[in-house]
């Protein structure tokens, strides 16, 4: 079964860093792209990142171009996301997701960033 | 960048109706659009890619249509649980993007 578990999330202060986490299981964590989708509260769904399975190609929301950096451990079976000088329009859950039929088809269950002071 | 324009926004409707939701896209993206439903407090969950391919598991009540600039998704005979928000998103071209979402209400 697959499953994306989540975490780092939490609150922060405007300007501040956090490192999001998502652990895979249940399936060659190497062969899959990945991405990372935010949705602030009450708020739609917003793509933020995405990084092929070897890692050489990597996109971002313009958002975040420049804050934010995805990248991903094929050995630990892990994907993360550096999330620098963060504003309080960032505040969000997060959900790593990998792609099936080139959309994300299976999504975690998300990690909630609090940016405000 | 490829702007999208989900309608409506709220659909009331009743059990048993049929009900369509449309996706307009700035520029076409031939059929590299999916549909996701999201029930409050839980993930999307990935109904409907390439415009019209029913992902595995998903009833065969829910379809899609379109292609270019036009979608639809349809809900043939609703039921109790698919009263939920979704989502049409393309992967023509990053920035991939969503629609603005579709509340489905009981009427």
């Amino acid at each position: 079964e697959v499953q994306l578990v989540e975490s780092g999330g939490g609150l922060v202060q405007p300007g501040g860093s956090l490192r999001l986490s998502c652990a895979a299981s249940g399936f060659t964590f190497s062969s899959y792209e990945m991405n990372w989708v935010r949705q602030a509260p009450g708020k739609g769904l917003e793509w933020v990142s995405y990084i092929s399975s070897s890692g050489s190609t990597i996109y971002y929301a313009d958002s975040v171009k420049g804050r934010f950096t995805i990248s991903r451990d094929n050995a630990k079976n892990s994907l993360y996301l550096q999330m620098n000088s963060l504003r309080a329009e960032d505040t969000a859950v997060y959900y790593c997701a990998r792609v099936v039929r080139g959309v994300p088809g299976y999504w975690g269950q998300g990690t909630l960033v609090t940016v405000s002071s | 960048v490829i702007w999208m324009t989900q309608s409506p926004s709220l659909l009331s409707a009743s059990t048993g109706d049929r009900v369509t939701i449309s996706c307009r896209m700035s520029q076409g993206i031939s059929s590299y659009l999916a549909w996701y439903q999201q029930k409050p407090g839980k993930a999307p969950e990935l109904l409907i890619y390439a415009a019209s391919t029913l992902q595995s598991g998903v009833p065969s009540r829910f379809s899609g249509s379109g292609s270019g600039t036009d979608f639809t998704l349809t809900i043939s005979c609703l039921q109790s649980e698919d009263f939920a928000t979704y989502y049409c998103q393309q992967y023509y071209s990053f920035p991939w993007t969503f629609g603005q979402g579709t509340k489905v209400e009981i009427k």
